[in-house]
């Protein structure tokens, strides 16, 4: 399988707590995005890199997220004190922008409970 | 700001039939677009885009039609399959792909037997 694979698929953890999501990407792709998705909404933009390099972070990105990338291969995705607004699901997509292909290909996600 | 939108939360098919799914948006720098299809706890699955030199665009029972005047696309399904059944995202994003993907909320299709 040479999809995008994110691990944990889900995740249930207590207000206040600390969790890490990782997300492997495409072979090859250089590019890597992630996007939250919650009850009843398209998924919204996070934040994406080009190789190592964090291009963009969106405002709901707040101090409490970080996210890496590393080496330019997987990513990391790292929620502190955890708060019952961020259970949603977290994508993953990768793209590769040497090629003539602009499509963001999509993980299956992790979904997130607060509790 | 709900730069798309998806105006119908469901739509109800006949198997065999056309399923036509719409999407309207409006930020004029948006210059590719995309329609996504999801099932239940899985991440979205590519199915067509169109960059906006173009108007039409098709993949065998998929065919994605772009107004740039109106700012809408559509994306019509024919013959709708059972297993079309999901909820279907329109995306856009400025400088072809290149950036962050803009969302609508869905379209939940049905197809009926």
């Amino acid at each position: 399988d040479t999809g995008v694979s994110q691990d944990p698929r889900h995740k249930i953890t207590k207000r206040g707590q600390n969790v890490t999501f990782r997300c492997d990407p495409i072979s090859e792709h250089n590019r890597l995005y992630w996007y939250r998705q919650t009850l009843g909404q398209g998924p919204e933009f996070l934040t994406y890199f080009q190789n190592e390099a964090q291009l963009e972070k969106s405002r709901l990105l707040s101090d409490r997220f970080s996210a890496e990338r590393p080496k330019g291969s997987f990513s990391t995705l790292e929620i502190q004190r955890t708060e019952q607004g961020d259970s949603a699901m977290y994508l993953c997509a990768s793209r590769d922008t040497s090629s003539l292909e602009e499509t963001q290909y999509f993980g299956p996600g992790t979904r997130l409970l607060v509790l | 700001d709900q730069q798309v939108k998806q105006n119908s939360p469901s739509l109800s098919v006949q198997e065999g039939r056309i399923s036509i799914l719409n999407c309207d948006y409006t930020n004029s720098m948006f210059d590719y677009f995309l329609w996504y299809k999801k099932y239940p706890a899985e991440g979205p699955t590519f199915l067509i885009s169109i960059s906006s030199i173009k108007d039409k665009n098709e993949d065998g029972r998929f065919t994605v039609f772009l107004n740039k005047s109106a700012k809408h696309l559509s994306l019509h399904i024919v013959p709708s399959q059972p297993g079309d059944s999901a909820v279907y995202f329109c995306a856009a994003s400025v400088n072809f792909g290149n950036e962050k993907l803009t969302f609508g909320t869905g379209t939940r299709l049905t197809i009926i037997p």
